[in-house]
């Protein structure tokens, strides 16, 4: 069972930038799916979320309007578009599985090692 | 600010027992359940208790999780050096349209 992030990098304020998460070992269309960051010296902050099939989506408020999750069930893969980047979305951000088919259904069980964003002129 | 509430440190001698604490509200911690999560820098997250006071396969007894009103807590006896790490407890929020919150996360260092 495995999640591994990339696309990370450096990006300029009000660039855009698109991770992926590649998912192997486990049934990926059963399952939420959530992308959570880590600021430099912060703790976890969770992202966005989406559910099994698409249909029910959830953002953190600091980035709605400016990033899109979707997600890939015949390839395996979780993509997280983050248009009009800030410095303050500067972060190590981590791909999750949730434990449930639905967004508050259970806990995230399987992370990534994460991808680095670097929002910085 | 985190919407769950931590202590940024705690800290204990091999052996000891500690209980770190994470504190909500009726938005979050009341109505849902709390979940923990261990964090070493430079891996990845790992889920230590879910759903209030369940341990997944492979954590060790030592580890235990505990909900009251608007507060949950999660205990660790017989202290091991690996044990130290970050901490964080983390519950579904069902205000602004619903979202997952976290607590600010505690730092164990093994004294």
């Amino acid at each position: 069972v495995q999640l591994v992030e990339s696309g990370g990098g450096l990006v300029q304020p009000g660039r855009s930038l698109r991770l992926s998460c590649s998912a192997s070992g486990f049934a990926f269309d059963d399952y939420a799916m959530h992308w959570v960051r880590q600021a430099p010296g912060k703790g976890l902050e969770w992202v966005s979320g989406i559910i099994w099939n698409s249909i029910s989506i959830g953002y953190a408020d600091s980035v709605k309007g400016r990033f899109t999750i979707s997600r890939d069930n015949v390839k395996n893969a979780l993509y997280l578009q983050m248009n009009s980047l800030r410095p303050e979305d500067t972060a190590l951000y981590y791909c999750a599985k949730g434990w449930g088919a639905s967004l508050p259904s259970g806990a995230f069980d399987i992370w990534g090692l994460g991808t680095m964003v670097t929002v910085s002129s | 600010q985190s919407v769950l509430t931590q202590p940024p440190s705690a800290s204990g001698a091999p052996g000891q027992s500690v209980t770190i604490s994470c504190s909500g509200t009726s938005s979050n911690i009341v109505t849902n359940t709390v979940h923990w999560y261990q964090h070493l820098p430079g891996t990845a997250p790992k889920l230590l208790i879910y759903n209030n006071n369940q341990r997944p396969s492979g954590v060790p007894e030592r580890f235990s999780g505990s909900k009251s009103a608007t507060s949950a807590s999660l205990a660790i006896s017989g202290l091991q050096s690996e044990d130290e790490a970050y901490y964080y407890c983390s519950s579904w929020d069902d205000d602004l349209g619903g979202h997952w919150a976290f607590g600010g996360g505690t730092k164990l260092t093994v004294l």
